[in-house]
């Protein structure tokens, strides 16, 4: 099972920030903080990851707390094509470690 | 940019009969998975190969399953008698393995499988 927790759905207007949080409370030491998001049934796209520090890409913005219990995925200006069912993953990244993928929250962007 | 890529986008079956899903990952990944999603459902992970064997399988995926790396590039999913509740997308993901940062699993657009 999932070893995190995100809210089932949220929306946005389009052009503001996204913000979509998700609860790491079981996360260990080597365990970084793995976001995606699968947009209508299309295979699952990576957005960003982290371990401890704040990062930034051209997708998105990623703040992860300083006990790393929680982070939250920053979409600074949502379009439509941003509606999604997005996840957040607790991964090591070691080997073949699979993804274990829980229910995520479905962003629905509104014009 | 690389992609992983997968045939056919939709396979229909009759039960009973077996299917190959075919997948052909990003040329330099070394670590290939197979996931499936039934409609409405999660993403759930099937299996996954490195250096020619499985490294891990899910209890999905049962004696009616393989997979195997035929060549340098290619990487199917073999279904040897297909039952309705196969009826799934399957995705395929491949990943490099390296000590980058940005090391990640990439997937591929999925096959829908239809089990009539």
């Amino acid at each position: 099972d999932a070893k995190t927790t995100q809210p089932p759905s949220m929306d946005c207007a389009e052009g503001r920030a996204a913000n979509l949080p998700c609860n790491h409370s079981t996360i260990s030491g080597n365990e970084y903080v793995y976001w995606y998001r699968q947009i209508h049934s299309q295979g699952p796209q990576y957005i960003i990851h982290g371990l401890k520090n704040n990062e930034t890409n051209e997708m998105a913005s990623l703040i992860i707390t300083e006990d790393r219990k929680s982070s939250t995925l920053i979409l600074p200006h949502a379009t439509l094509r941003d509606t999604a069912v997005y996840y957040c993953i607790d991964l090591t990244n070691f080997g073949n470690e699979k993804l274990t993928f829980g229910t995520g929250t479905r962003l629905t962007i509104i014009p | 940019e690389p992609e992983v890529t997968q045939t056919p986008s939709h396979q229909v079956t009759q039960m009973g009969q077996e299917v190959i899903l075919r997948c052909v990952p990003i040329s330099n990944h070394l670590y290939f998975y197979w996931y499936r999603q039934i409609l409405g459902q999660k993403v759930e992970f099937l299996v996954s190969f490195y250096n020619n064997e499985i490294s891990e399988k899910s209890e999905i995926f049962d004696d009616q399953f393989s997979v195997e790396r035929p060549d340098g590039s290619n990487f199917t999913l073999k279904i040897r008698s297909t039952k309705l509740e196969d009826s799934a997308m399957y995705f395929c993901a491949s990943r490099l393995d390296s000590p980058s940062s940005t090391d990640t699993q990439y997937f591929g657009p999925g096959t829908r499988l239809t089990v009539l």
